[in-house]
């Protein structure tokens, strides 16, 4: 099992928005960061720290952060959002880091 | 622009050692923390460990008692072993300098 909870398995109808949830300890003291995977290629970071999208990353993308819980927002999801989408972060407690189980998103 | 380049024996029989490297290419090994991370097929991510410039190393309990870090600052390197491998962990590794920065992946599969 994983150390952060996500739902395995999201869809989303085309242009229509998206709630991704990362479930955790860890997220009431770290920040989510947040990936896109697609099949064959490795993780790509997307979302960190207070909501930072790395240079390249549409803004449709966007994180946010509640008590325990991480969100990863897609405001019009296009054909080319459709991955694997997992959370981490960092476990002080036990100066590790932590993944969630990933999501697969489906863009209907 | 920093990149990742790793590489190692990709295929493992049973009770032997997994043993991986990686390259930072265009930047400074000096500074941060570099980590290894695996992904079994059609699974999610596992933290496996860190190691800093000086040393200095995190291990995830799970692993601990089978993992071995080092590096390697002359050649910008970092390197992984894991000890009696078992197709349990059979996965691609990689190397990554959490968050921003990750290899390309090696697939090690561990096969009688």
């Amino acid at each position: 099992s994983s150390d952060l909870t996500q739902d395995p398995a999201v869809s989303v109808a085309l242009g229509q928005t998206v709630r991704i949830t990362c479930q955790g300890d860890s997220l009431r003291t770290h920040y989510a960061s947040w990936y896109q995977q697609k099949p064959g290629q490795a993780p790509r970071l997307v979302i960190f720290g207070q909501n930072i999208r790395p240079s390249g990353i549409p803004d449709r993308f966007s994180g946010s952060t509640s008590g325990n819980t991480a969100s990863l927002t897609i405001t019009g999801a296009q054909a080319e959002d459709e991955a694997d989408y997992h959370c981490n972060s960092r476990d002080s407690s036990v100066n590790r880091w932590v993944f969630g189980g990933g999501t697969k998103l489906t863009v209907l | 622009q920093v990149q990742l380049l790793q590489w190692g024996a990709g295929l493992l029989k049973p009770s032997e050692t997994l043993s991986l490297t990686c390259t930072v290419s265009g930047g400074s090994f000096n500074g941060y923390y570099w980590s290894w991370i695996r992904q079994p097929p059609g699974k999610g991510l596992e933290w496996i460990g860190e190691i800093d410039h000086s040393g200095d190393t995190n291990y995830n309990p799970s692993l601990k008692s089978r993992v071995i870090m080092s590096g390697d600052t002359s050649k910008n390197q970092f390197s992984l072993k894991l000890t009696s491998v078992t197709a349990a962990d059979t996965a691609v590794y990689y190397c990554a300098k959490m968050t921003d920065l990750w290899g390309q992946g090696t697939l090690v599969t561990v096969s009688s």
